[in-house]
């Protein structure tokens, strides 16, 4: 079975703090995907990366960076975390080629700024 | 760009009784593909079904079926005979390309079904 973990299942920080959310996934898996989930907003893609060292830009970006220095391991990263960035944060990963292959996903992180 | 939207908000279903959750999309690529997952209160997504842009047959899994409507842009997801496990959040998303040729998934805002004894 693919797996798929974060680190955190629950994260309270302070505004202005650096925040470093990981996943880690077992399956040898080209995609890895951060997601911010929201009630009536559904999930939005923050980033995503397609091979090591390779990311790009998601639909919501702004007060986030990546970094993917192992093909297992994927991490968000909050440079100066704000009350707006109180969220369930959701990493996935697939593998690439087929539109058929789905995405798996992790338990998710629980982030509250305060 | 790709866009989901799902209008139902929320859905109470008797246990036993088939459910149709709605799902409509938009885009502009001839090659795409839609999934649906559900999020139970756990809060893990589960990936139930997959339909190809391509594909002629609606997608079937178990008492999971993909009514695929081309024409309309709509990929409703079926549930036949509802059970007590199946309430959840439910989410259609659609494969893309991004312009830089790598995919991505686009989420509906989500349903929530409620199954009632």
């Amino acid at each position: 079975d693919v797996k798929v973990t974060q680190s955190s299942r629950y994260l309270v920080k302070r505004t202005g703090e650096k925040v470093f959310l990981e996943c880690v996934q077992d399956m040898d898996h080209e995609n890895m995907f951060w997601y911010r989930q929201d009630p009536g907003l559904g999930l939005r893609l923050i980033y995503f990366s397609y091979d090591v060292k390779m990311k790009e830009k998601g639909d919501i970006p702004e007060g986030y960076s990546v970094s993917r220095e192992k093909k297992e391991r994927f991490s968000l990263i909050l440079e100066s975390a704000s009350t707006n960035q109180t969220s369930m944060y959701l990493c996935a990963s697939s593998l690439w080629g087929r539109s058929s292959y789905e995405q798996y996903f992790g338990p998710g992180t629980r982030l509250t700024v305060t | 760009a790709q866009k989901i939207t799902q209008t139902q908000p929320g859905m109470f279903v008797q246990e036993k009784e088939a459910v149709t959750l709605d799902c409509t999309y938009d885009t502009s690529d001839q090659s795409y593909g839609l999934f649906w997952y559900k999020q139970p209160s756990s809060g893990e997504m589960i990936f139930l079904i997959y339909q190809g842009s391509y594909d002629e047959q609606n997608a079937t899994e178990g008492r999971y079926s993909l009514n695929f409507q081309k024409a309309r842009k709509s990929a409703n997801l079926v549930i036949s005979a509802s059970q007590l496990g199946d309430s959840a959040m439910y989410f259609c998303a659609m494969r893309g390309l991004t312009n830089f040729g790598n995919e991505k998934l686009t989420f509906g805002t989500g349903t929530r079904l409620t199954i009632i004894p």
